[in-house]
């Protein structure tokens, strides 16, 4: 059973307009989330994160929003740009248990169009 | 600075060929991470390292061995390789206790068995 799903693989956004990108979870134990960014032939980046004792965290562009009872996180990029195009995985911890290991999403590839 | 570095980039092996993938970080990291990601899918834990001196297995270590060598190398064993095992591996490491809680992730390894 995966336990962090992003349900669309792809989303198209034109410059300028707001990308938000999906992810809902079931483990009710994670209480830190993470998106991190992807470029091709590239590692991941991280890009921005949230703890369970909050519901927004703000990092310039980039804005993530969790719904705890929902279990479901948001990442809002404002305005979006054609650099922005990577792939956007989220990932989920068990901080206080779990050594440091982060459940990962399939991802989900953005474009932003010109 | 060179963050995390892994040798080697690209790698081909018959099956039942053997090879170790070498990571290294320098950023004074307890915890190191494998994963693996298969094509249009997340990472997936293989093993992990919260400190030196212990290894343990994460969601698929079926096939792999690791071995801390030290505080700065993890390096990841494939005694008989299998076409299943075509990847792409990534190591990563973090600092459990950092506000943000993020991994920083090597470049990748693209592995291919025949």
């Amino acid at each position: 059973d995966q336990q962090v799903k992003q349900n669309s693989p792809s989303l198209s956004v034109q410059e300028g307009r707001i990308s938000i990108l999906n992810c809902d979870y079931t483990n009710s134990m994670f209480d830190y989330f993470l998106w991190y960014k992807k470029y091709p032939a590239e590692g991941p980046t991280f890009l921005i994160s949230i703890s369970s004792i909050k519901d927004k965290n703000e990092d310039g562009r980039f804005t993530v929003f969790l719904n705890k009872s929902a279990k479901h996180l948001s990442l809002h990029i404002v305005p979006s740009q054609p650099g922005d195009s990577a792939v956007y995985f989220c990932a989920a911890s068990d901080y206080s248990t779990n050594a440091g290991k982060s459940t990962f999403g399939d991802g989900t590839t953005l474009t932003v169009k010109p | 600075n060179a963050g995390v570095t892994q040798t080697p980039k690209f790698q081909v092996l018959k099956t039942g060929q053997s090879m170790t993938l070498q990571c290294a970080q320098d950023m004074n990291h307890n915890s190191m991470y494998w994963y693996r990601q298969d094509p249009g899918m997340g990472l997936r834990l293989i093993y992990y390292s919260a400190s030196e001196g212990t290894t343990d297995k994460g969601e698929v270590p079926n096939g792999y061995n690791v071995s801390r060598l030290n505080k700065r190398e993890f390096s990841l064993r494939l005694e008989s390789a299998a076409p299943s095992q075509t990847s792409v591996y990534f190591c990563a490491s973090s600092e459990l206790g950092d506000i943000n809680y993020e991994q920083y992730f090597g470049p990748g390894t693209r592995l291919t068995v025949t």
